[in-house]
């Protein structure tokens, strides 16, 4: 149980183009989920958690109108990258939680998108 | 933003070894979550503990938490080729997001 689907798994796109990536949750249903960024070799940053039927909270720094999420579902996130330039090429990985547990449960990750700018 | 730091940030043992890592974060937490990464994969979450427990085992893995020290750590006994890959903490809250620590990337020589 407690699958989550991301798709695209990897995407290359035009500079200036909009990319949308999906995640689902497929055996549970999750009031938040939340978007993470990763460069080679480094860590997650948390760009926003995306709560279902309200707007997405943002990381500081992290640009809201480029990183555009839609959270309209329990089973059903999506971030779109608008405008993409080679510096938004990178790894992004989402990950939810059921809503039946509480703080004291682990996070299920989606198997993450490659975007490449080009 | 990121919580804390893991030490060490590379590690490479022979297999049948045990590895530790470590983890220190910096503010208050509810829980501390482990998770491995395969290189350009999702995360699979390991094991959980919370700030109210002071070890835990699930197979080979076992878990310390400090919260005194603001520090835990991920032991692997008996590590196997299969073990490769980044280990990550993560703190969890009552803000209910979890924010990830640097990182150890663990490679297992055969």
């Amino acid at each position: 149980g407690a699958v989550v689907s991301q798709h695209p798994s990897w995407v290359i796109c035009k500079s200036g183009t909009s990319v949308k990536i999906e995640c689902r949750s497929l055996d549970f249903q999750a009031t938040t989920m939340f978007w993470y960024r990763q460069f080679p070799k480094q860590s997650l940053m948390l760009m926003a958690t995306s709560n279902e039927g309200s707007k997405a909270t943002y990381e500081q720094g992290v640009e809201k109108d480029k990183f555009l999420i839609n959270h309209a579902s329990l089973t059903l996130s999506t971030l779109t990258v608008t405008s993409a330039h080679p510096e938004d090429s990178s790894f992004y990985i989402c990950s939810a939680r059921p809503d039946r547990g509480k703080v004291n449960y682990g996070y299920t990750f989606g198997s993450g998108t490659r975007l490449t700018v080009v | 933003s990121q919580q804390g730091e893991e030490d060490p940030q590379a590690l490479s043992i022979q297999e049948g070894e045990n590895a530790t890592m470590n983890c220190s974060y910096k503010t208050s937490i509810n829980n501390l979550q482990w998770y491995r990464q395969n290189s350009g994969r999702g995360l699979v979450h390991l094991i959980l503990i919370r700030s109210n427990e002071r070890e835990k085992h699930s197979g080979r893995l076992r878990v310390t938490l400090d919260t005194s020290k603001k520090s835990s750590s991920l032991l692997i006994t008996a590590s196997r080729a299969a073990d490769t890959a980044s280990y990550f903490c993560a703190t969890g809250s009552s803000a209910s997001k979890i924010i990830f620590g640097s990182g150890t990337r663990l490679s297992i020589r055969p």
